[in-house]
């Protein structure tokens, strides 16, 4: 079957820099999406990783490793507003997206 | 302002009863989505449209209906409601290829159901 794991919650300091991993199983692999999510508001589109390598945008950054089935969404320099839920979704061969539970970061000064 | 509307926000219904979550997007995208978000799972795909006039099943379409009539619009009917459905509904719509979409989904901002 197919399947993203991600770990539940996560807690950071306001500053720091926290990775949020995210591996996959699925059939097939058509690029890895990272969302964000607060609390009571709708998902929206933080990076996308279709090869492998290191995507850089602004304080956040998302790794892929395709061989590993593996991705991960770096947060620099934290700050209060980044409290939210991290969803990780991959894309399979018939282009369907499989998603991830989400881990809710907590952020603390 | 370009984006996805979804009503109502939020609605208490008795089971038994039908209901129609609404969703219209503006940015003439050819793909839409309808997902549930229940605590500790992760968005479930329960039906979506590749374009206007066509529909498809997702992961958990059963006691789900759609229709696209048009570009805009997407309905989502719940037929004869149970307590099982209550969760969040997302809409969603991205610019959308062949098959599912390749690009960014963009999101409504939910639809809260409780059904007693």
């Amino acid at each position: 079957g197919q399947n993203i794991d991600q770990p539940t919650e996560m807690t950071a300091t306001e500053g720091a820099i926290v990775q949020i991993n995210c591996t996959y199983q699925t059939s097939g692999f058509n690029g890895l999406f990272w969302y964000q999510q607060h609390a009571g508001e709708a998902p929206t589109f933080l990076s996308y990783n279709v090869l492998d390598g290191l995507e850089e945008k602004g304080r956040f950054s998302s790794f892929l490793s395709r061989s590993k089935g593996y991705s991960y969404l770096l947060l620099k320099e934290l700050q209060m507003k980044d409290s939210a839920s991290y969803l990780c979704a991959v894309m399979d061969s018939n282009y369907q997206l499989i998603w991830g539970a989400g881990t809710k970061l907590i952020i603390k000064p | 302002i370009a984006g996805i509307t979804q009503a109502p926000t939020s609605q208490i219904l008795a089971a038994g009863r039908r209901m129609t979550l609404r969703c219209t997007q503006d940015m003439r995208h050819n793909a839409m989505y309808w997902y549930r978000q229940d605590l500790g799972l992760g968005l479930r795909l329960i039906h979506y449209s590749n374009t206007a006039g066509t529909t498809g099943k997702g992961e958990v379409p059963d006691g789900y209906s759609v229709s696209r009539a048009n570009t805009d619009d997407f309905p989502l009917t719940l037929a004869s409601a149970v307590p099982s459905q209550t969760s969040v509904y997302f809409c969603a719509s991205s610019e959308g290829t062949s098959g599912m979409s390749t690009g960014e989904l963009f999101f409504g901002e939910g639809s809260r159901l409780t059904v007693l």
